[in-house]
């Protein structure tokens, strides 16, 4: 498995575009990066998932560059809302998932 | 949108005692998952499930733990003697790998989630 890294907390302010950017060097050539939102006392949701270049959907967008060592998770705009952990997991195929610590965001009105 | 469910959503129990935690799954999904998360930590693999056997499962998923699908919509999570070290949460989880909902890999559905307590 791949392992990867993110920041251990992000601050923003309501209203701004929030990037987190996640490592994962070893990333194989038919992983899948994928990110998970987890809210308090909730179970993860699935948020997005890439293999390169951009993608885009009604919640985030993904930023995978061509060497696909790392990968960001842009958040638009967010809200108080938005206030969660999220988890950058490489992934291939069917697959149990390995949660890291994840990254929290804290939205700050 | 479908989802999966669990109950209950708190379980308090005495040290030594059985649980069982319910799942209903999403209703076309075909493998089935538990996870634990201790409070303050990470969300941690438990066992997966397909075709009614256990298709993996980690160190923590111990002669304690035991799942059963018991009917065509339920899925369980039995601990035999609960342990002070059992209290978590406990999360169900369910895919349809190459199906309708998921992409190129294994996209998974969470419930809300069982608080166990174990006194």
């Amino acid at each position: 498995l791949a392992k990867t890294t993110q920041p251990i907390s992000m601050d923003s302010y309501e209203g701004q575009e929030v990037n987190i950017t996640c490592s994962h060097n070893n990333i194989a050539t038919n992983d899948y990066i994928t990110w998970y939102q987890q809210f308090p006392s909730q179970g993860p949701r699935f948020i997005i998932q890439g293999y390169k270049t951009k993608v885009t959907n009604e919640v985030a967008s993904l930023f995978i560059p061509a060497d696909r060592k790392s990968s960001t998770l842009s958040l638009p705009r967010v809200s108080l809302s938005d206030t969660a952990v999220y988890y950058c997991l490489v992934l291939t195929g069917a697959n149990n998932l390995f949660f890291g610590t994840g990254t929290r965001l804290t939205v700050i009105p | 949108e479908p989802e999966v469910t669990q109950t209950p959503s708190h379980q308090v129990t005495q040290m030594g005692q059985e649980v069982i935690l319910r799942c209903v799954p999403i209703s076309n999904h075909l493998y089935f998952y538990w996870y634990r998360q201790i409070l303050g930590q990470k969300v941690e693999f438990l066992v997966s499930f397909y075709n009614n056997e256990i298709s993996e499962k980690s160190e923590i998923f111990d002669d304690q733990f035991s799942v059963e699908r018991p009917d065509g919509s339920n899925f369980t999570l039995k601990i035999r003697s609960t342990k002070l070290e059992d209290s978590a949460m406990y999360f169900c989880a369910s895919s349809d790998p190459g199906g309708l909902t998921s992409g190129p890999t294994d996209t998974q559905y969470f419930g809300p989630g069982t608080r166990l307590t174990v006194l």
